[in-house]
């Protein structure tokens, strides 16, 4: 079965520090790989994609992920974290189906102290 | 404006009670989704639409009903609402294609009580 997993609910780095928010998965196929962040009280904001070509993806916010098909891994990170990136973060696969559906995970908190 | 829009924002309902909600987009995308979100489950899939004339379930569709108005229209409706419903309700579009990311609406917080 299809499934996305984030083995951390919660995630503590200092501000200045770099992050990491893991993220793995089992798709049968080709996955198309998603980051989303939820700040208190908003709904989901995309982050950043992997579809095809470089392993490494750029996003919003100065955040990138890295593609490891042997791993079946996308980690998010950043190299210096902000206060201001404290939030909930979700990772999210597809594939190349007919269904196009997305599956989340069951997000990371990521808590950036000053 | 925002692209996607959610009505209402919150709702306190009892037991047994008829609730919909109700979704608009002024992004133009055929493909309409309503999620719950339970804390440490993540969001999970209710019912998704890919255009007006199609309709279909998700993971969680029990005790759930949808209506796809227009394109740019998507409600949702519990028929007859129980305490384990209660749960943040987003509404999310995209385009064509898995390799498209999802626009999400704000929420509704939902309290059955």
């Amino acid at each position: 079965a299809q499934s996305v997993a984030q083995p951390e609910d919660q995630v503590n780095v200092a501000e200045g520090n770099p992050l990491t928010v893991k993220c793995t998965y089992s798709v049968s196929g080709n996955p198309y790989l998603f980051w989303y962040v939820q700040y208190p009280n908003r709904g989901l904001q995309f982050l950043l994609k992997y579809i095809t070509g470089d392993n490494l993806v750029k996003g919003s916010y100065g955040f990138e992920a890295e593609f490891n098909k042997s791993q079946t891994s996308f980690h998010l990170k950043k190299p210096s974290a902000l206060v201001s990136d404290s939030a909930l973060y979700f990772c999210a696969v597809s594939w190349a189906r007919i269904t196009d559906k997305l599956i989340f995970g069951t997000g990371t908190r990521l808590q950036v102290f000053p | 404006d925002a692209d996607v829009t959610q009505t209402p924002r919150n709702r306190i309902t009892k037991t047994g009670k008829r609730i919909m909600l109700e979704c608009s987009q002024t992004k133009g995308h055929d493909r309409m989704y309503w999620y719950r979100q339970d804390p440490g489950l993540g969001l999970r899939l209710i019912y998704y639409s890919f255009d007006v004339k199609d309709i279909n379930k998700g993971e969680i569709s029990d005790g759930y009903s949808v209506s796809r108005q227009a394109q740019a229209k998507f409600s949702l409706s519990l028929e007859s609402a129980i305490p384990n419903q209660t749960a943040l309700y987003f509404c999310a579009t995209s385009d064509l294609g898995a390799n498209n990311e999802q626009f999400f609406g704000p929420g509704t917080r939902l309290t059955v009580l």
